[in-house]
Protein backbone atom coordinates (compact mmCIF):
# COMPACT_ATOMS: atom_id res chain seq x y z
CA UNK A 1 0.00 0.00 0.00
CA UNK A 2 1.22 3.24 -0.87
CA UNK A 3 2.19 5.42 2.08
CA UNK A 4 3.05 8.97 2.40
CA UNK A 5 4.15 11.05 5.43
CA UNK A 6 4.36 14.94 6.49
CA UNK A 7 5.76 16.40 9.50
CA UNK A 8 5.02 18.34 11.32
CA UNK A 9 1.60 17.75 11.54
CA UNK A 10 1.25 21.52 13.00
CA UNK A 11 3.87 24.83 13.06
CA UNK A 12 2.88 28.03 14.78
CA UNK A 13 5.77 30.59 13.85
CA UNK A 14 5.93 34.21 13.68
CA UNK A 15 6.05 36.49 10.16
CA UNK A 16 9.26 36.49 8.81
CA UNK A 17 10.75 33.09 10.02
CA UNK A 18 11.79 30.30 7.87
CA UNK A 19 9.72 26.87 7.96
CA UNK A 20 10.64 23.67 6.19
CA UNK A 21 7.95 21.47 5.51
CA UNK A 22 8.60 17.20 5.63
CA UNK A 23 7.59 14.74 3.68
CA UNK A 24 8.69 11.16 3.10
CA UNK A 25 7.05 8.39 1.07
CA UNK A 26 7.02 4.69 0.03
CA UNK A 27 4.95 3.71 -3.52
CA UNK A 28 5.27 1.48 -6.19
CA UNK A 29 5.53 3.01 -9.48
CA UNK A 30 6.84 6.18 -8.79
CA UNK A 31 5.72 8.83 -11.28
CA UNK A 32 6.31 12.37 -9.56
CA UNK A 33 5.32 14.21 -6.01
CA UNK A 34 3.44 16.98 -5.53
CA UNK A 35 2.90 20.09 -3.25
CA UNK A 36 -0.14 21.88 -2.78
CA UNK A 37 -1.72 24.88 -0.38
CA UNK A 38 -4.86 24.38 0.91
CA UNK A 39 -7.03 27.18 3.16
CA UNK A 40 -10.85 27.05 2.97
CA UNK A 41 -11.57 24.96 -0.59
CA UNK A 42 -10.02 23.25 -2.86
CA UNK A 43 -5.76 22.18 -3.10
CA UNK A 44 -3.90 24.62 -5.03
CA UNK A 45 -0.76 23.38 -6.84
CA UNK A 46 2.64 24.45 -5.85
CA UNK A 47 5.10 22.63 -7.24
CA UNK A 48 5.46 19.04 -8.56
CA UNK A 49 9.03 16.85 -8.71
CA UNK A 50 10.12 14.06 -11.24
CA UNK A 51 13.99 14.39 -10.97
CA UNK A 52 16.03 14.19 -7.61
CA UNK A 53 18.26 17.35 -6.80
CA UNK A 54 16.71 19.95 -8.98
CA UNK A 55 15.13 22.69 -6.98
CA UNK A 56 11.94 24.22 -7.82
CA UNK A 57 11.37 28.00 -7.04
CA UNK A 58 8.45 30.04 -7.05
CA UNK A 59 8.59 33.38 -5.15
CA UNK A 60 9.47 32.69 -1.02
CA UNK A 61 8.51 28.85 -2.03
CA UNK A 62 11.57 26.28 -2.85
CA UNK A 63 11.17 22.54 -2.81
CA UNK A 64 13.46 19.71 -3.43
CA UNK A 65 13.16 15.78 -4.11
CA UNK A 66 15.64 13.06 -2.96
CA UNK A 67 14.24 9.84 -4.94
CA UNK A 68 17.26 7.94 -3.40
CA UNK A 69 16.02 8.82 0.55
CA UNK A 70 12.03 9.15 -0.40
CA UNK A 71 11.23 12.33 0.67
CA UNK A 72 11.11 15.97 -0.29
CA UNK A 73 11.11 19.13 2.02
CA UNK A 74 9.16 22.34 0.98
CA UNK A 75 10.56 25.86 2.12
CA UNK A 76 9.16 29.01 3.18
CA UNK A 77 10.97 32.16 3.84
CA UNK A 78 9.95 35.47 5.24
CA UNK A 79 6.50 33.82 6.15
CA UNK A 80 3.90 35.94 6.23
CA UNK A 81 0.11 35.73 7.55
CA UNK A 82 -1.01 34.79 3.92
CA UNK A 83 0.76 31.63 4.17
CA UNK A 84 -1.06 30.39 6.74
CA UNK A 85 -2.63 27.08 5.66
CA UNK A 86 -2.54 23.52 5.22
CA UNK A 87 0.32 22.45 3.09
CA UNK A 88 -0.28 19.10 1.42
CA UNK A 89 1.95 16.78 -0.04
CA UNK A 90 0.86 13.82 -2.91
CA UNK A 91 2.43 11.21 -4.56
CA UNK A 92 1.42 10.18 -7.63
CA UNK A 93 1.94 6.26 -8.90
CA UNK A 94 0.33 5.09 -12.00
CA UNK A 95 -3.27 6.59 -11.76
CA UNK A 96 -3.24 7.08 -7.95
CA UNK A 97 -2.63 10.34 -6.06
CA UNK A 98 -1.82 9.54 -2.49
CA UNK A 99 -1.76 12.47 0.06
CA UNK A 100 0.03 13.16 3.01
CA UNK A 101 -1.93 14.20 6.58
CA UNK A 102 -0.61 17.49 5.56
CA UNK A 103 0.97 20.56 7.69
CA UNK A 104 -1.15 22.50 9.23
CA UNK A 105 1.12 26.04 9.09
CA UNK A 106 -0.35 29.05 11.20
CA UNK A 107 1.75 32.14 11.00
CA UNK A 108 1.27 35.08 13.54
CA UNK A 109 1.19 38.63 12.96
CA UNK B 1 -9.65 26.85 -20.12
CA UNK B 2 -6.85 26.08 -18.02
CA UNK B 3 -9.44 25.36 -14.65
CA UNK B 4 -11.60 22.21 -13.60
CA UNK B 5 -15.52 23.43 -12.93
CA UNK B 6 -17.67 21.67 -10.42
CA UNK B 7 -21.51 22.45 -9.67
CA UNK B 8 -23.17 22.62 -7.46
CA UNK B 9 -20.74 24.19 -5.22
CA UNK B 10 -22.61 23.22 -2.14
CA UNK B 11 -25.31 20.80 -2.06
CA UNK B 12 -27.73 20.21 0.88
CA UNK B 13 -29.68 16.90 0.28
CA UNK B 14 -32.14 14.56 2.05
CA UNK B 15 -31.25 10.89 2.75
CA UNK B 16 -33.94 9.74 0.42
CA UNK B 17 -32.74 12.12 -2.02
CA UNK B 18 -31.26 11.72 -5.61
CA UNK B 19 -28.66 14.14 -6.82
CA UNK B 20 -25.49 14.99 -9.34
CA UNK B 21 -22.51 16.61 -9.34
CA UNK B 22 -20.96 17.57 -12.08
CA UNK B 23 -17.56 17.85 -13.19
CA UNK B 24 -16.22 19.55 -16.47
CA UNK B 25 -12.58 20.06 -17.99
CA UNK B 26 -11.41 21.69 -21.67
CA UNK B 27 -7.76 20.62 -20.77
CA UNK B 28 -7.43 18.11 -22.85
CA UNK B 29 -6.88 15.62 -20.59
CA UNK B 30 -8.22 12.41 -20.43
CA UNK B 31 -7.89 10.99 -16.63
CA UNK B 32 -10.54 12.19 -14.40
CA UNK B 33 -10.94 11.81 -10.47
CA UNK B 34 -13.32 12.03 -8.17
CA UNK B 35 -11.64 12.46 -4.50
CA UNK B 36 -13.72 13.09 -0.98
CA UNK B 37 -12.11 15.09 2.13
CA UNK B 38 -13.89 15.04 5.24
CA UNK B 39 -12.72 18.15 7.58
CA UNK B 40 -9.21 18.03 8.64
CA UNK B 41 -8.11 15.42 6.67
CA UNK B 42 -6.01 14.68 3.54
CA UNK B 43 -8.15 13.91 0.07
CA UNK B 44 -9.03 10.22 -0.04
CA UNK B 45 -9.49 8.46 -4.08
CA UNK B 46 -13.06 7.64 -4.78
CA UNK B 47 -13.32 6.90 -8.89
CA UNK B 48 -10.29 7.10 -11.77
CA UNK B 49 -11.46 7.63 -15.27
CA UNK B 50 -9.41 6.82 -17.56
CA UNK B 51 -10.08 7.19 -21.59
CA UNK B 52 -13.78 7.72 -20.46
CA UNK B 53 -13.31 3.86 -18.61
CA UNK B 54 -13.36 3.35 -14.96
CA UNK B 55 -10.18 2.20 -14.12
CA UNK B 56 -10.04 2.43 -10.26
CA UNK B 57 -13.04 2.57 -7.70
CA UNK B 58 -11.29 2.39 -4.25
CA UNK B 59 -14.49 0.11 -2.76
CA UNK B 60 -17.07 3.06 -2.57
CA UNK B 61 -20.36 2.30 -1.80
CA UNK B 62 -23.03 1.31 -4.53
CA UNK B 63 -24.53 4.97 -3.10
CA UNK B 64 -22.28 6.68 -5.21
CA UNK B 65 -22.69 6.28 -9.43
CA UNK B 66 -19.75 7.59 -11.45
CA UNK B 67 -20.43 8.49 -15.07
CA UNK B 68 -18.30 9.84 -17.71
CA UNK B 69 -20.65 10.75 -20.51
CA UNK B 70 -17.77 12.02 -22.69
CA UNK B 71 -13.91 13.45 -22.59
CA UNK B 72 -14.69 16.73 -21.06
CA UNK B 73 -17.15 15.51 -17.87
CA UNK B 74 -17.64 13.67 -14.71
CA UNK B 75 -21.01 13.32 -13.01
CA UNK B 76 -21.35 11.42 -9.66
CA UNK B 77 -24.90 10.51 -8.59
CA UNK B 78 -25.80 9.98 -5.39
CA UNK B 79 -28.40 8.09 -3.66
CA UNK B 80 -29.68 6.99 0.03
CA UNK B 81 -26.39 8.84 1.31
CA UNK B 82 -25.96 8.69 4.70
CA UNK B 83 -25.28 11.82 7.30
CA UNK B 84 -21.42 10.57 7.22
CA UNK B 85 -21.27 11.11 3.77
CA UNK B 86 -21.08 14.46 4.28
CA UNK B 87 -17.98 15.77 3.28
CA UNK B 88 -16.29 18.44 -0.25
CA UNK B 89 -16.20 16.10 -2.89
CA UNK B 90 -13.35 17.14 -5.21
CA UNK B 91 -12.74 16.77 -9.17
CA UNK B 92 -9.51 16.88 -10.96
CA UNK B 93 -7.89 15.84 -14.18
CA UNK B 94 -4.71 15.20 -15.85
CA UNK B 95 -2.53 13.78 -18.67
CA UNK B 96 -2.70 9.84 -18.93
CA UNK B 97 0.95 9.54 -19.42
CA UNK B 98 4.11 11.67 -19.99
CA UNK B 99 6.47 13.08 -17.74
CA UNK B 100 5.45 16.72 -17.59
CA UNK B 101 1.84 16.52 -16.46
CA UNK B 102 -0.08 17.70 -13.31
CA UNK B 103 -3.43 17.43 -11.38
CA UNK B 104 -6.08 20.31 -11.29
CA UNK B 105 -8.53 20.18 -8.93
CA UNK B 106 -11.61 21.64 -9.01
CA UNK B 107 -13.10 23.88 -6.22
CA UNK B 108 -15.18 21.61 -4.68
CA UNK B 109 -18.50 20.61 -3.78
CA UNK B 110 -19.73 20.97 -0.51
CA UNK B 111 -21.94 18.03 0.40
CA UNK B 112 -24.12 17.91 3.69
CA UNK B 113 -26.77 15.55 3.76
CA UNK B 114 -29.51 15.60 6.49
Amino acid sequence: EDKVVQSPLSLVVHEGDTVTLNCSYEVTNFRSLLWYKQEKKAPTFLFMLTSSGIEKKSGRLSSILDKKELFSILNITATQTGDSAIYLCAVASGSRLTFGEGTQLTVNP
Amino acid sequence: DTEVTQTPKHLVMGMTNKKSLKCEQHMGHRAMYWYKQKAKKPPELMFVYSYEKLSINESVPSRFSPECPNSSLLNLHLHALQPEDSALYLCASSQVTGRDYGYTFGSGTRLTVV
